[in-house]
């Protein structure tokens, strides 16, 4: 099992680019969901799914976007990159029925916006 | 809301010392409460958890108990290791769909 993937691992953008940060999990895990990490803040909670069609808003949602057309995959997409977007990306994923406290996160993609 | 506190670092101990990484938190009704552990270039993976009051979650040799009388989840090991270098994260788990976080605390542990 490679168990939750993502890419790129380091990505620079420039002001008002977009991009897509992809994310894999090969757990059929029915929950998935991306957070940021900044310093002294610990992760926060952006986009979250609990099945393929079905997507929702976390704590910090403004700026990017998400679908799940798949179990398997749940790609992030930023629509218009700004400095503030500067941040460490993970994507992680659980079962529903087991506790989503439990999650199996990914390596992470390091943004930096300029 | 439901909030997570944690020692703000980083703790500097020599190898062999005892650690105490301290967490409190705010929630309503009854939270399932767990420590993840970042070492450096990795994600986060999950160390331990506790569901209910006065559970001790235990792994790797670290331990930490569900007080609800004083809402904390204190992470201790007895002897740490070098290899035990990392940014620790307390966090709960209160219903609906999100993982509440903690700020952090970066151990380095010195040979």
């Amino acid at each position: 099992n490679a168990g939750v993937t993502q890419t790129p691992k380091f990505q620079v953008l420039k002001t008002g680019q977009s991009m897509t940060l992809q994310c894999a999990q090969d757990m059929n895990h029915e929950y998935m969901s991306w957070y940021r990490q900044d310093p002294g803040m610990g992760l926060r909670l952006i986009h979250y799914s609990v099945g393929a069609g079905i997507t929702d808003q976390g704590e910090v949602p403004n700026g990017y976007n998400v679908s799940r057309s798949t179990t398997e995959d749940f790609p992030l997409r930023l629509l218009s990159a700004a400095p503030s977007q500067t941040s460490v990306y993970f994507c992680a994923s659980s079962r529903i029925l087991a506790g989503r406290g439990e999650q199996y996160f990914g390596p992470g993609t390091r943004l930096t916006v300029t | 809301g439901d909030s997570v506190t944690q020692m703000e670092g980083p703790v500097t101990l020599s190898e062999e010392a005892f650690l105490t990484i301290n967490c409190t938190y705010t929630a309503t009704g009854y939270p399932s409460l767990f420590w993840y552990v970042q070492y450096p270039g990795e994600g986060l993976q999950l160390l331990l958890k506790a569901t209910k009051a006065d559970d001790k979650g235990s792994n790797k040799g670290f331990e930490a108990t569900y007080r609800k009388e004083t809402t904390s989840f204190h992470l201790e090991k007895g002897s740490v290791q070098v290899s035990d270098s990392a940014v620790y994260f307390c966090a709960l788990y209160n219903a609906g769909n999100m993982l509440t976080f903690g700020g952090g605390t970066r151990l380095m542990v010195k040979p």
